[in-house]
């Protein structure tokens, strides 16, 4: 079945600086690639997003880059604000003709430093 | 306002008693899941429904019922709960393949 890495598992930036998180996914047909955040106590919420059919999306700070042939995929934060301490999911979505399963990375913990 | 609720939020219960985790969305969303969630091991899916009358397992079913009976409810049912069952659950629903999901805001379940 499909299994996805998330990398790291805790990453500390400066305030002002880039953020990266990776994800690799094993089944090819995945075609679908959602982004959450959580902030503590509450639900993930969708950040961004991307189809196998797009290489790169950007969203103000925010951009993922999808390569489907080494089956990875990275969320880019720039300028890092306080607010963007959370943790952050990774997951992959297929599509079968009678199923829809979508599997979560474990998560990274990402807090800026003042 | 477009949302998932969950009922209840908090629950304390023991082992063996029947509990069931009410889930509705008002969306008219056709795809709804549950999910678990436990420090370092990120969500996991335990069933998912893509219509009404159809249900599959996701990755760790077992010991947990669904139902869906009708479009907007996704009832979570734990018929003898365990210990390992204490957690952190999430449902959400989506109104079509490849579109971002809507979390409800979680039910911290506690078995003892």
């Amino acid at each position: 079945g499909e299994n996805v890495e998330q990398h790291p598992s805790t990453l500390s930036v400066q305030e002002g600086d880039s953020a990266v998180i990776k994800c690799t996914y094993s089944d090819s047909a995945s075609n679908y690639f959602p982004w959450y955040k959580q902030e503590l106590g509450k639900r993930p919420q969708l950040i961004i997003d991307i189809r196998s059919n797009v290489g790169e999306k950007k969203d103000q700070r925010i951009a993922v880059t999808l390569n489907k042939t080494a089956k990875h995929f990275s969320l880019h934060i720039t300028e890092t604000q306080p607010e963007d301490s959370a943790v952050y999911f990774c997951a992959a979505s297929i599509r079968g003709w009678r199923d829809d399963k979508i599997i979560f990375g474990k998560g990274t913990r990402l807090h800026i430093l003042p | 306002e477009a949302q998932v609720t969950q009922n209840p939020r908090y629950l304390i219960t023991v082992t063996g008693k029947k509990l069931t985790v009410t889930c509705s969305q008002n969306m008219n969303h056709e795809y709804m899941s549950w999910y678990r969630q436990d420090p370092g091991l990120g969500l996991r899916q335990i069933y998912y429904s893509m219509n009404v009358e159809v249900t599959d397992k996701g990755d760790v079913p077992e010991g947990y019922k669904v139902s869906r009976k009708e479009k907007r409810n996704f009832p979570l049912i734990l018929e003898s709960p365990s210990p390992n069952q204490t957690s952190l659950y999430f449902c959400a629903s989506k109104g079509a393949s490849n579109q971002p999901q809507h979390f409800g805001d979680g039910t911290r379940l506690s078995i003892l």
